[in-house]
């Protein structure tokens, strides 16, 4: 049990809507990251947060970003939703250092019609 | 640019024989190598991970992965399969750039599935 805790599990949003997805990392652990996982696809990097700021960041438009707070705890919010937003949105924390390894929660499900 | 590539969409083994899925990477400079393993509708789970040393590295429920660093290869390996090891696995490559967290570069994925 890595300790990452998202909600909501499953969504269902309509075209245009704005979701807002969450994030709760295991105690100490202040680095989150957040990958898509598209249907039949390897997650995909959006990006990450270390100390309340987005330190990196992958190949997604400015529809999606995010918020760290001062409790580590992590946003994922995406605007204009599109139908390919559908996927399995996953938050994950380093364990530690340079030769740690990356847990995952088991996501949030999102849908747009 | 770093890379990842798992050749094959789907592997199908019997029960009790060994299994072996495919990774091949491209990375700059040494890589840092994972396979995680996805049941349906959950997430990603941690297998093992190749930092540098012995170049066969122990995992979780008995899974092992051999690095070849001439071939470029980070194959999964088990001895002996079992129904239940039928999931979805995924080799990564770490981004190295950063010392504070950085990215996991993922291939594709390979459908492993383990008939009785």
């Amino acid at each position: 049990d890595a300790g990452v805790t998202q909600s909501p599990t499953h969504l269902i949003k309509t075209r245009g809507q704005q979701v807002t997805l969450r994030c709760s990392p295991k105690s100490g652990h202040d680095t989150v990251s957040w990958y898509q996982q598209a249907l039949g696809q390897g997650p995909q990097f959006i990006f990450q947060y270390y100390e309340e700021e987005e330190r990196q960041r992958g190949n997604f438009p400015d529809r999606f970003s995010g918020h760290q707070f001062p409790n580590y705890s992590s946003e994922l919010n995406v605007n204009a939703l599109l139908l390919g937003d559908s996927a399995l949105y996953l938050c994950a924390m380093w364990t530690s250092g340079r030769t740690g390894e990356l847990f995952f929660g088991e996501g949030s499900r999102l849908t747009v019609l | 640019a770093q890379s990842v590539a798992q050749p094959e969409d789907q592997v199908n083994v019997a029960e009790g024989n060994p299994l072996t899925v495919k990774c091949t990477y491209s990375v700059s400079g040494n890589p840092y190598l994972f396979w995680y393993v996805q049941y349906p509708n959950r997430g990603l789970q941690f297998l093992l991970k190749y930092i540098t040393g012995d170049n066969l590295v122990k995992g979780s429920y008995g899974f092992e992965a051999e690095f070849n660093k001439s071939q470029t290869s980070f194959h999964l390996k088990k001895p002996s399969a079992l129904v239940s090891d039928s999931a979805l696995y995924f080799c990564a490559v770490r981004d190295r750039l950063y010392n504070q967290g950085g990215k996991l570069i993922f291939g594709q994925g390979t459908e492993l599935s383990v008939k009785p």
